[in-house]
Order: structure tokens, then sequence, then C-alpha cells
């Protein structure tokens, strides 16, 4: 199985910060990665697909980048209701797996 | 577009149980349709995939053998049935939308969720 691994674990930031979360990943991805947010009791909610196209919808502050192994989710300014957990996810190949998180907390 | 799932609940290790997932607001039929389950504290974990035309059916390694995924495209239904049920198996079970109906996709709709249990 594809490996993803995102960092940092935790990320303490403040209203108005730019916040960048990485996804690194065991095999060549090409662009096949998404990312997610999701709050506590909540499914996740979609964010990005394909590395860097935001779903319709979502906020401009939200951008994410990369190729092959290593991938970036940034918000731009964070604002409060920002302050979630965050997912990647690689569907390259089967088994789809996810990152283990990383929680922006203020 | 909404998917709401249903059946969770509290079941000792060995027995069984089926989740249900209604969807509404889309073209239910034309898209593949997954369940994605998440434990306690833990990131996502994707399960099972059913193809729009149920052509192509794929697992997780953890529940291949135990679980099977089905849908009924007449009455935009999809189904989780769960067998021989273990501990780690307890989590939040989502069911999911593919965004372009491929089946290796992002999500682009989830479910609410339900809660699977299983305890002694």
């Amino acid at each position: 199985d594809i490996q993803v691994t995102q960092s940092p674990s935790t990320l303490s930031a403040s209203v108005g910060d730019r916040v960048t979360i990485t996804c690194r990943a065991s095999e060549n991805l090409n662009q096949w990665v998404a990312w997610y947010q999701q709050k506590p009791g909540k499914a996740p909610k979609f964010l990005i697909y394909k590395a860097s196209v935001l779903q319709s919808g979502v906020s401009s502050r939200f951008s994410g980048s990369g190729s092959g192994t290593e991938f970036t989710l940034t918000i731009s300014s964070l604002q409060p209701d920002d302050f979630a957990t965050y997912y990647c996810q690689q569907y390259s190949n089967y088994p789809t797996t996810f990152g283990q998180g990383t929680k922006v907390e203020i | 577009a909404q998917l709401t799932e249903s059946g969770g609940g509290v079941v000792r290790p060995g027995t069984t149980l089926r989740l249900s997932c209604a969807a509404s607001g889309f073209s239910f039929s034309s898209y593949g349709m997954h369940w994605v389950r998440q434990a306690p504290g833990k990131g996502p974990e994707w399960v099972a995939v059913l193809a729009h035309d149920e052509s192509e059916e794929y697992y997780g390694d953890s529940v291949k053998g135990r679980f099977t995924i089905s849908r009924d495209n007449s009455k935009n239904m999809l189904y989780l049935q769960m067998n021989s049920l273990r501990i780690e198996d307890t989590a939040v079970y989502y069911c999911a939308k593919d965004r372009l109906g491929l089946v290796l996709d992002a999500f682009d709709i989830w479910g609410q969720g339900t809660i699977v249990i299983v305890s002694s």
C-alpha cells in the first residue's frame, strides 16, 4: 500500500497566519491527491482535488500544490472557522489511503 | 446532494451488521460509491468501493472476505454487510460518493456517519 505521511501532526497558529501542511508519499502519486477538512463530530469536507484544484464553493484562502511525492496545503490567512483537522488522500492506486491528519489549533 | 447512513449500533464480536446509505440530489446510478471508516482519534480508512454499474468492486485488506458492499440503483441505496465483526472494526462508518464516477477518485460528498461499536 502507498503510505502518506503528513507533517506536522499539530500546528499552533493565530488568526491571520499563513499555514502550510505537508503530505509526503512513499511512491509517485503524479497529481492524484485530495485534501479534506474535518471538525469534531462531523464528516470530512472536500477541499481540493488533483493536488491543486479547488472544489467549487471552497474559500480561495485554501490552495494546494505539489506533484510526485510531496504535496502542500496552504491556508493564506487563517480564519476562526479554519481551526480543524486536515487530511490528505492519495488516489493514485488502490487502496486509496489517507494521511494521519494535521490538527490546526489556536 | 446528500447521503444518509443508518444501521449502526453496539454488537458483540463475531456477529453481523448491515449498514445502509440513502442517496439523494444526484444521479446515484452514475457514480462509484464507497464506505470509509474512522476509528476514534484516527484518520479515515477506506473500506470498500462499488462501481456505478457494479462492474468493479474492491475492498481494503482489513475487511476483505468479511464485508460485502452492494447497491440498489433503483432505490438510490448503498449497503455494507459486515460479518464476523471484530473489536477493531469499531468506528464511524461513512458512505461517500466519488467525484467523477471513476471508482479510484476523490470523495466529494460524505454522509454524516453511523457509529459501529464492537464490544464484548
